[in-house]
């Protein structure tokens, strides 16, 4: 199971909008809508954005927004604040009832 | 409030064995599936398998079939990671995470909804 491809790096400046990609095959991220968002600060837990391809959990902001077309589900950052800088993973389940995460994206705030 | 508590950071020896645990609290342990999750010193993060704490029924990514084993014990709501033999490779945070409710349609659970806050295994001779 190869993991699913998102970009190394995005950046943007304060109030800006990012949008990261995350690139699957027709065994998962575009068989399913169960696509998840996981932000990750180092050496912390990291923390449910979004699940099943759109929604998000109590608590998470409404600057976070998922969407899917085909095998790409992408993770957009609206309005850009500098606590948003940290790693981001996309995971999907599986047809083989496993399930597989991104390659992960650095988001920087410039 | 739901928790996921790992073991403490470990540094052992090639060829060593080892067990880290994650303990949860704040829910019914048996109702949700917990997976381990690895993340390799500045790589990202791999789904290693999970662990159904009802029946200990297992599945493990291709990746880790054979050099780990997950277990649980249910009577004390703790998942457990385990080596026979580290290797040098082995070096990683582990993270253990809770599965969320099955779905419906197709029955499995769709994404992890709690995380432990990782331990980390350093193997070095």
């Amino acid at each position: 199971q190869s993991a699913l491809t998102q970009p190394a790096s995005v950046s943007g400046s304060p109030g800006q909008s990012i949008t990261i990609s995350c690139t699957g095959t027709s065994d998962d991220v575009g068989r399913y809508r169960y696509v998840s968002w996981y932000q990750h600060h180092p050496g912390k837990a990291p923390k449910l954005m979004i699940y099943d391809v759109t929604n998000r959990p109590s608590g998470v902001s409404t600057r976070f927004s998922g969407s899917k077309s085909g095998n790409t589900a992408s993770l957009t950052l609206s309005g850009l604040q500098a606590e948003d800088e940290a790693d981001y993973y996309c995971s999907s389940f599986t047809s083989s009832n496993t399930y597989v995460f991104g390659t992960g994206t650095k988001v920087t705030v410039l | 409030e739901v928790q996921l508590v790992q073991s403490g950071a470990e540094v052992k020896k090639p060829g060593e064995s080892l067990r880290i645990s994650c303990k949860g609290s704040g829910y019914t342990f048996t109702t949700y599936w917990i997976s381990w999750v690895r993340q390799m010193p500045g790589k990202g993060l791999e789904w290693m398998g999970r662990i159904d704490p009802s029946d200990s029924y297992t599945k493990y990514s291709p990746s880790f079939q054979g050099p780990v084993t997950i277990s649980a014990d249910k009577s004390i709501s703790t998942a457990y990671l385990q080596w026979n033999s580290l290797e040098d490779s082995d070096t990683a945070m582990y993270y253990c995470a809770r599965l969320s409710p099955p779905d419906s349609y197709s029955g499995s659970p769709r994404y992890f909804d709690y995380w432990g806050q990782g331990t980390l295994v350093t193997v070095s001779s």
